[in-house]
């Protein structure tokens, strides 16, 4: 089993032009998770889908959005990139629907972003 | 909402026991969550506390006190290889949040 895979790991970006994160995990996971990590600040929850077909916001979701594409994959998209989304991103996926209640996230390895 | 307080850094030698300790506030508490990672790595999970008292995996233990929103990582035995940053997490109103992390630096 790969786990949770993500692509790009890296990518460099001009301000204003868009792109798509992608993440994928084969463990029949139902949550998934983006979230973005800076130095100091530790990881903050950007979406979460907590099944497939399901949305919703996290801490800071603006200039973000997701697709949940089937039960495997979440993608993160930027539409306007702005030098205030350079970050590192993890995409993370947990077995349960109703929140962690004690279940692990298993992360991915990151993309990290640069936007010049 | 919700929010963690965790020290920035700790360190110590080769061997000895080390205690990080994560505050937190938050409303409908469900758990506190642990999670280790190295530079350059991923965030990887070390334990879990739903209920008040100590858990036990190998040489890492983890505390929860949910009348006083605390909750600590004990390390023992440290190696060289622990030398990271830890995270507390915590599960309250679904989202989870995660504080700024511990750097923990071990010297041999």
């Amino acid at each position: 089993n790969a786990g949770v895979t993500q692509t790009p790991k890296f990518q460099v970006l001009k301000t204003g032009q868009s792109m798509t994160l992608q993440c994928a995990q084969d463990m029949n996971h139902n949550s998934m998770y983006w979230y973005r990590q800076d130095p100091g600040m530790g990881l903050r929850l950007i979406y979460y889908s907590a099944s497939e077909g399901t949305t919703d916001k996290g801490e800071v979701p603006n200039g973000y959005n997701v697709s949940r594409l089937n039960k495997r994959e979440f993608s993160l998209r930027l539409e306007s990139a702005a030098p205030s989304q350079t970050s590192v991103y993890f995409c993370a996926s947990s077995p349960g629907t109703s929140g962690l209640r004690g279940n692990e996230q298993f992360f991915g390895p990151g993309t990290r972003l640069t936007v010049l | 909402g919700q929010s963690l307080e965790q020290p920035s850094e700790v360190t110590a030698v080769e061997g000895a026991i080390v205690q990080i300790n994560c505050t937190y506030q938050t409303s409908g508490f469900y758990g506190l969550s642990w999670y280790q990672q190295h530079d350059g790595g991923a965030p990887t999970f070390l334990s879990y506390n739903a209920l008040d008292g100590l858990e036990e995996t190998g040489r890492f233990s983890s505390f929860l006190s949910r009348s006083d929103s605390y909750g600590y990582l004990l390390l023992q035995e440290l190696q060289m290889k622990d030398s990271a940053s830890y995270f507390c997490a915590v599960e309250g109103s679904y989202i989870p949040t995660f504080g700024r992390g511990t750097s923990l630096i071990v010297h041999p």
